[in-house]
């Protein structure tokens, strides 16, 4: 199985809302990432978790708080957004140096 | 951050036709690696080269790689209209997790 799911694939909320965007791999790969892209421009890196640790935070608002629950999983807390975060929020995972990553498909979030 | 541009932005061909995008990246890597997005979803890799690498093939995929220069090419044989999609060279690592960067991408439009 060489796929990463993310759910919900759309998502629409308020800028008060609480939401959590999902990623699941069953790769047993040990490194989970979240990118943001938005449109017509390359994906931007936004955490990464490393066996299960965050490794990499690049300076991303508190407004969204990565969670890795287990060496499968990853989830994207959202909280008090602004519009201009709508973007497609992707998911990765990769194994060890040197190797490809497999992304899902993506949220697309719209924060009205 | 961006690691560096993709030219042409846009490349519009006919089936049959080879279709070359170039990469240029800014600082010394490990490895490039080339993806493919269609209509905004999921990245999925080609292929990756190595810094100690000059050239790889894969299918119709022929992707050069010069560090001298900073730049790598990605180079489509036969294109098809399935072919159409937005491709996006991305600097890696060689241990540990794969922090991509991401070019600017090129959208390619192979008309039937």
């Amino acid at each position: 199985d060489t796929e990463v799911t993310q759910t919900p694939k759309h998502l629409v909320m308020g800028m008060t809302n609480k939401k959590s965007l999902k990623c699941e791999q069953h790769m047993g790969h040990r490194a989970m990432y979240w990118y943001k892209q938005k449109a017509k421009k390359p994906p931007e890196l936004m955490f990464v978790y490393s066996y299960e640790k965050l490794s990499i935070n690049e300076s991303v608002p508190s407004r969204f708080s990565p969670e890795c629950p287990n060496s499968s999983l990853l989830n994207l807390h959202l909280h008090a957004l602004q519009p201009e975060d709508s973007a497609l929020y992707l998911c990765a995972s990769s194994g060890e140096g040197g190797t490809e990553a497999f992304f899902g498909q993506g949220t697309r979030l719209t924060v009205v | 951050s961006q690691q560096g541009e993709e030219d042409p932005q846009a490349l519009s061909i006919q089936e049959g036709e080879n279709a070359t995008m170039n990469c240029s990246y800014k600082t010394s890597i490990n490895n490039l690696q080339w993806y493919r997005q269609n209509s905004g979803r999921g990245l999925v890799h080609l292929i990756l080269i190595r810094s100690n690498e000059r050239e790889k093939h894969s299918g119709r995929l022929r992707v050069t790689l010069d560090t001298s220069k900073k730049s790598s090419s990605l180079l489509i044989t036969a294109s098809r209209a399935a072919d159409t999609a937005s491709y996006f060279c991305a600097t890696g690592q060689d241990t540990g997790f794969q922090k991509l960067v991401f070019g600017t991408g090129t959208r390619l439009l192979v008309s039937p």
